[in-house]
């Protein structure tokens, strides 16, 4: 069992839409937990991070984590064209590691 | 966010040569530093976890005498990819972790 999955897309979301992306983690002790985005060839940039189980929002970001169910998610509202990239969930466990699930590939159609 | 700056960005070099790559945080301390690896199409493989003062961490898999990390300093950590052959041509990435982490611009490394 991968410690951090993620399904691998590709998304297709429509332009103005909203795109959610899932994650799942093994490790119960886990607690913080990030999302990145990576454009081909680039190093991934931060795009949120969440400590408590619920919601959080940032713009036009929300992560939501549940870890009970050990999953978090991360919607982007009104999805544009420069949103298409891969997306990495990365969980600081209790391992004392930072580790990535496989990213999902998000494409935004015009 | 905090900075930190990855060098080189790209480095071309001759099979069995070696090649050391530096990862520093610019504007902050890092104890604790982690060293990736990306092959095409794929996610970020943890290799090592660098922890200064002491010796690297790595995972299952990763060869120490192969990959040599040293983390002199709180602000500094090089990887060295010692005898690189063409099977090591990868995107290496570096990041510092002060309860986010953050990543270098990352070193594309190819071995001809």
């Amino acid at each position: 069992q991968k410690e951090v999955e993620q399904n691998s897309g590709p998304l297709s979301v429509p332009e103005g839409a909203i795109a959610s992306l899932n994650c799942t983690y093994s490790d119960r002790g886990s607690q913080s937990f990030f999302w990145y985005r990576q454009y081909s060839g680039k190093s991934p940039e931060l795009i949120m991070f969440i400590y408590s189980n619920g919601d959080k929002e940032d713009g036009r970001f929300t992560a939501q984590l549940n870890k009970a169910s050990q999953y978090v998610s991360l919607l982007i509202r009104d999805s544009q064209p420069s949103d298409s990239a891969t997306y990495l969930c990365a969980v600081w466990g209790s391992w004392g590691k930072l580790q990535f699930g496989a990213g999902t590939q998000v494409v935004v159609t015009p | 966010g905090a900075v930190v700056s990855q060098h080189p960005s790209r480095v071309i070099c001759k099979s069995g040569t070696s090649v050391k790559i530096e990862c520093r945080s610019l504007d902050f301390q890092a104890t604790t530093m982690f060293w990736y690896r990306q092959f095409p199409k794929q996610s970020l493989m943890l290799m090592a976890t660098s922890n200064e003062g002491s010796k690297a961490t790595y995972e299952q898999g990763v060869e120490k005498d192969k990959f040599l990390i040293n983390h002199a300093s709180l602000t500094l950590s090089t990887l060295t990819v010692t005898s690189a052959h063409p099977e090591d041509s990868s995107f290496y990435i570096c990041s510092a972790y002060t309860g986010d982490a953050f990543f270098g611009q990352g070193t594309r490394l190819t071995v001809v």
